[in-house]
C-alpha cells in the first residue's frame, strides 16, 4: 500500500466510448503526476499537477484530458482512444514537485487500459 | 538535458548470486539519482534514491547502489539474489530545479532456482 490509489484497476473501453480513471492520493501530498507505461517503452510523463495547477503537458494529445480538483484527487478523463492508447497508466504523487528538492515520487499500482 | 541508460534490458541471475545492473546517467548539473522496482501487475516502488549525501546508497530490500561522478554510473547491487527479487528494476534521473523524473527503459531481472 503505497498511498496513492488508482480506480479501476482494469478497463477495456470502445474507440467511441467516454471512460475517466480516478486516483486518490492519502499521503498529503502537493504534486501529483500521470504516467504512460507501454511495453518495451521507457515511461512516459503525461501531466504534473502542483497545487491543483497544471505545470506540465507533455504533448499528449487532447482525447486525454486530466482534471484535478484538490490536491488529492486526480482524473485522466478519455474519449475517442486509439487502439495504441492501451497500456498501464500509472498515477503518481510527490511532497512537491519533483525535482525541486529530489522528492520521492510514489506511485498508484496502475490502470490497465484496452482500447478495442 | 538529463537522461538515463540501462545496459542490458534483461538480465538472468541464479539465487544466491551477485546482482548487478548497470544505469548511466547524463546531466547538466549534479543530479538526483533514484531506482525503482515493478513487481508483476503492481506500480513503482522506490528502492534507494541518491540527492548528494552519501554516494553509497543503501535501499530496502538489501539493495544499494553507489554514486560515481567521475563514471556518470549508478549501479544496482544485491550480494545475494533471492527468488522474489525478479521484477523490472527502474533507474531515474532529475536535477535540482527541473521536471520531469526522467526514467530509463527498465531491466527486468530474473532469478533461477
Amino acid at each position: 500500500e503505497t498511498g496513492v490509489t488508482q480506480t479501476p484497476r482494469h478497463l477495456v473501453m470502445g474507440m467511441t466510448n467516454k471512460k475517466s480513471l480516478k486516483c486518490e492520493q492519502h499521503l498529503g501530498h502537493n504534486a501529483m503526476y500521470w504516467y504512460k507505461q507501454s511495453a518495451k517503452k521507457p515511461l512516459e510523463l503525461m501531466f504534473v499537477y502542483n497545487f491543483k495547477e497544471q505545470t506540465e503537458n507533455n504533448s499528449v494529445p487532447s482525447r486525454f484530458s486530466p482534471e484535478c480538483p484538490n490536491s488529492s484527487h486526480l482524473f485522466l478523463h478519455l474519449h475517442t482512444l486509439q487502439p495504441e492508447d492501451s497500456a498501464l497508466y500509472l498515477c503518481a504523487s510527490s511532497q512537491d514537485r519533483q525535482g525541486d528538492s529530489g522528492n520521492t515520487i510514489y506511485f498508484g499500482e496502475g490502470s490497465w487500459l484496452t482500447v478495442v | 538535458a538529463q537522461s538515463v541508460t540501462q545496459l542490458g534490458s534483461h538480465v538472468s541471475v541464479s539465487e544466491g548470486a551477485l546482482v548487478l545492473l548497470r544505469c548511466n546517467y547524463s546531466s547538466s548539473v549534479p543530479p538526483y539519482l533514484f531506482w525503482y522496482v515493478q513487481y508483476p501487475n503492481q506500480g513503482l516502488q522506490l528502492l534507494l534514491k541518491y540527492t548528494s549525501a552519501a554516494t553509497l546508497v543503501k535501499g530496502i530490500n538489501g539493495f544499494e547502489a553507489e554514486f560515481k561522478k567521475s563514471e556518470t554510473s549508478f549501479h544496482l547491487t544485491k550480494p545475494s539474489a533471492h527468488m522474489s527479487d525478479a521484477a523490472e528494476y527502474f533507474c531515474a534521473v532529475s536535477e535540482k530545479g527541473n521536471t520531469p523524473l526522467v526514467f530509463g527503459k527498465g531491466t527486468r531481472l530474473s532469478v533461477i532456482a
